[in-house]
């Protein structure tokens, strides 16, 4: 079965500094790659998404870095503010379906003041 | 303003009886989906619908069933309740083409006891 997995699972950066989360995928289709943000008592919200074969996308504070050699891909949040913290998802696109993501389990991001 | 609604945000249900979690959206998205949202698990996917009357199983069908009458209403079925069906439910939608930008709604929280 087909899985995406998300590290670390929780996460303390203090603020101005920078946060990342990694996702290591296995077979893929070649599609966007979406990272969603969460914040308690709402529904996950669509953060930045890059293709694969973009080897990096930005926009503003957050910066998408994609290796397909590795499979690996990742969420970088510079100059951390506390109106970050949330839990952010990593997907994939779903190798075997035209419109499934396969999700990381998700990374609590808790910035301190 | 893009728009999903679920019908109620939290839920108290006896084992054994039958649920009913519905969804609407107003963006008038081809994809609707139904997950469920659990510790550490990230999002699993229940069922899809591509369509009206369409649908797909996803990852974890077992134990629930779909109906999509019209194309902004999705409903998730518990056919009967168990306590391991306690959990978070987020419905989303998409256009049929953008699947990885998918509109969620703010969760519903299920208790079964």
């Amino acid at each position: 079965q087909q899985q995406v997995k998300q590290s670390p699972q929780s996460l303390i950066v203090q603020k101005g500094g920078i946060s990342i989360i990694n996702c290591a995928y296995e077979n893929t289709a070649f599609d966007y790659f979406p990272w969603y943000q969460q914040f308690p008592g709402k529904g996950p919200a669509l953060l930045i998404a890059i293709r694969p074969d973009v080897s990096e996308k930005k926009e503003g504070r957050f910066t998408i870095s994609f290796n397909k050699s590795a499979k690996q891909f990742s969420l970088h949040i510079m100059d951390s503010q506390p109106g970050d913290s949330a839990t952010y998802f990593c997907a994939a696109p779903a190798v075997d379906s035209n419109y499934q993501l396969i999700w990381g389990a998700g990374t609590k991001l808790i910035i301190k003041p | 303003d893009v728009k999903v609604t679920q019908s109620s945000r939290y839920l108290v249900k006896r084992t054994g009886e039958k649920v009913f979690l519905e969804c609407v959206q107003d963006m008038d998205h081809e994809n609707m989906f139904w997950y469920r949202q659990d510790p550490g698990l990230g999002l699993r996917l229940i069922y899809f619908s591509y369509d009206v009357k369409m649908k797909e199983k996803g990852d974890i069908p077992e134990g629930y069933s779909v109906s999509r009458e019209k194309k902004e209403r999705f409903s998730l079925i518990l056919e009967s309740a168990s306590t391991n069906q306690t959990s978070m439910y987020l419905c989303a939608s998409s256009f049929r083409d953008s699947y990885y930008e998918q509109y969620f709604g703010p969760g519903t929280r299920l208790t079964v006891t």
